[in-house]
């Protein structure tokens, strides 16, 4: 069965950089899918944050393209986000989730989510 | 940028048929689907490509997708089935979410 966990700080400082790894087990990375990123503002609706092939390949979202970097090392089966000068509005609950690759991109596994909070 | 339209809130009483729309311009030249999102849980997928129920996902849930507008149906709505749902679709190379409706069952 697939699974997805995400890790990392859950408290960020404002203007630094937002870093968390999505591990994925039950399915190898490089067996193919995108893998992506989509947050959750406390209360609000879900945000599509950007995607990854197994070959490096991106998909992201424009409006946070510009401080966006994701990764991936299929040695250790993970995938990784890196938001950079973060502000309060990117406190949220962040989800790595497993992409079809085609049709409507739909996202079937997900992990259970972590909350990072961007306070000083 | 794409846009998808929902409603704010559903409302249906036990054993009868809910419908949640999605709007959005020429939805139905491209394929849409359906998370359902209970409080405190992750984001579970109920319809892909517009009408595909995965596996798990109960009979009563069924999805379309035509014209400008996709719609999520619940058959026989239960009160598990109370819950945020979310229509989702692929454009210009994003991910592009409704703003969710709120599906109340009373």
């Amino acid at each position: 069965q697939v699974q997805l966990q995400e890790s990392g700080p859950g408290l960020v400082k404002p203007s630094e950089t937002l870093s968390l790894i999505c591990t994925v087990s039950g399915f190898s990375i490089s067996s193919g899918y995108y893998w992506g990123w989509i947050r959750q503002p406390p209360g609000k609706g879900l945000e599509w944050i950007g995607n990854i092939y197994h070959s490096g390949s991106t998909y992201s979202n424009p409006s946070l393209k510009s401080r966006l970097t994701i990764s991936v090392d299929t040695s250790k089966n993970q995938f990784s986000l890196k938001l950079t000068s973060v502000t309060a509005a990117d406190t949220a609950v962040y989800y790595c989730a497993r992409h079809h690759t085609s049709g409507s991109y739909a996202l079937d596994y997900w992990g259970q989510g972590t909350l990072v909070t961007v306070s000083s | 940028s794409y846009e998808l339209t929902q409603p704010p809130s559903v409302s249906v009483s036990p054993g009868q048929t809910a419908s949640i729309t999605c709007s959005g311009d020429k939805l139905g030249d491209t394929y849409a689907c359906w998370y359902q999102q209970k409080p405190g849980q992750s984001p579970v997928l109920v319809i892909s490509q517009d009408s595909r129920r995965p596996s798990g996902i109960p009979e009563r849930f069924s999805g379309s997708n035509s014209g400008n507008t996709a719609t999520l149906t619940i058959s026989g709505t239960q009160a598990m089935d109370e819950a945020d749902y979310y229509c989702q679709a692929w454009d210009s190379s994003t991910v592009i979410f409704g703003g969710g409706t709120k599906l109340t069952v009373l």
